[in-house]
Parts: structure tokens; sequence; C-alpha cells
């Protein structure tokens, strides 16, 4: 079964646009979720984690868990935004702790 | 701290040749994942170890690939007799102990490795 689902394979905005990454979780216990980024052949970076509550880069994610999401959102989408954004879902089940990735979601940010 | 060391940064193999992929955890972590990307897809599981354990290789190919992550040294992602379909970027990440759960991972820059 889907952990995380990112149903967005691309996404594309302009400049100065507000984006929202959508993402999708599943799982029975309490959940620790997280938004990686990859920049052009570049590695993964955490973005956010939502157990800080943090905002990086201008980006923010709030957990719903009746919803089950973790969107990231960010008011006004700049150039330097377009990478590959992945969310996560961090597993743990006995001494097994692992995260589990969506399909990632290309975001695209034009001029 | 120089963060996670995976080496080489390129590879490639012909059809049939043996890959090894090596990742240096970050100083103070135990974990060690293993995950493959391949072209315009996500990032896929392959095995969890810690040290002189797998934990979970429920991603692994059942033949040709195995891990491992010795008492000294990196760990090491072997892949025998490489095919055209191996070609994808192989990423390294680590982790400090299970008990600090809302950490996340640390990645490495990726081995990419082209089989011709």
């Amino acid at each position: 079964a889907q952990r995380v689902t990112q149903p967005e394979k691309l996404l594309s905005v302009f400049k100065g646009a507000p984006v929202e990454l959508k993402c999708n979780y599943s799982y029975s216990g309490s959940p620790e979720l997280f938004w990686y980024v990859q920049y052009s052949r570049q590695r993964l970076q955490l973005l956010l984690r939502h157990i800080s509550r943090e905002s990086i880069k201008g980006f923010t994610a709030d957990l719903n868990k009746g919803e089950t999401s973790f969107h990231l959102k960010k008011p006004f989408a700049q150039e330097e935004d377009s990478a590959m954004y992945y969310c996560a879902l961090w597993e743990s089940g006995g001494s097994n702790y692992k995260l589990t990735f969506g399909k990632g979601t290309l975001l695209t940010v034009n001029p | 701290n120089a963060g996670v060391m995976q080496n080489p940064r390129h590879l490639v193999r012909r059809r049939g040749q043996e890959a090894r992929l090596r990742c240096s955890p970050m100083k103070g972590h135990s974990h060690v994942y293993w995950y493959r990307q391949l072209p315009e897809e996500g990032l896929k599981f392959m095995v969890y170890l810690q040290k002189e354990n797998i934990i979970d290789e429920s991603g692994m190919p059942k033949e040709r690939f195995s891990a491992e992550f010795p008492k000294e040294g990196p760990s090491i992602l072997r892949i025998q007799q490489v095919v055209r379909g191996d070609s994808a970027a192989y990423f390294c990440a680590s982790s400090p102990n299970e008990g600090d759960r809302g950490y996340g991972y640390t990645f490495g820059s990726g081995t990419r490795l082209t089989v011709v």
C-alpha cells in the first residue's frame, strides 16, 4: 500500500504566484513527516520537518491529521525554487526505522 | 563534519561487470540507507543497515544485489553482472540512533551508474 502520495508529478507556476505541493499519507501510528528538495543533479536536502514547525526559504507545511495531509506551501514562488520535491514519512516498527518517500513533484517556476 | 560521502560520483560499467558503490555515513550516525532513483522516477528504498547487520532489505532485488556495512569501513552496495536497467542514481543516507526519530536523514551526493 502506498503510504505517501504526491498526486502531481509536475507543477508549473509563474514567479510570484502561490504554490502548493500536495502530499497525503497513510500511517496508523503518530506520523512524522518531512519535505526534501533536490535541485538539479544535486543531493537531496532536508527542507523542513513537521516536528519543528519551521519555515525554510519561505516554505511552510502543516500536518493535518484529519485529512492525512502535509502539503507544502509558499505564498510567492521564486525561480530558484524550481526543483524536485519529495514528501517523506518516517516509519518505525520494532527496530525498523526508515523514510518512505513519495514519487516526487517537479516544480517549475517560470519567469 | 564532512557529511555523507559517496564514491565514486560517476561509475560506468559494461554489461556483465560488477559495480561497487561506497558510502561513509556522517560521523556519529549508525544507520545507513540505500535508495535508487531511476530516470524520471522517485526514490525507491533498497536496504537499511546498521553496523554488521541488515535490518530491512525489502527493496533489494532478489538477485545480483547485495549490501554490507562492516564494523570498520564504509557501507558497500554491490551489483553483480550489471544490466542496462541498473543504470540509475544510487543515494546513500544516514541517520543517528533510533532515538532521534525527528531527525530524518542526511543524504550523500549519490553515485550515478551508467551501464553500457
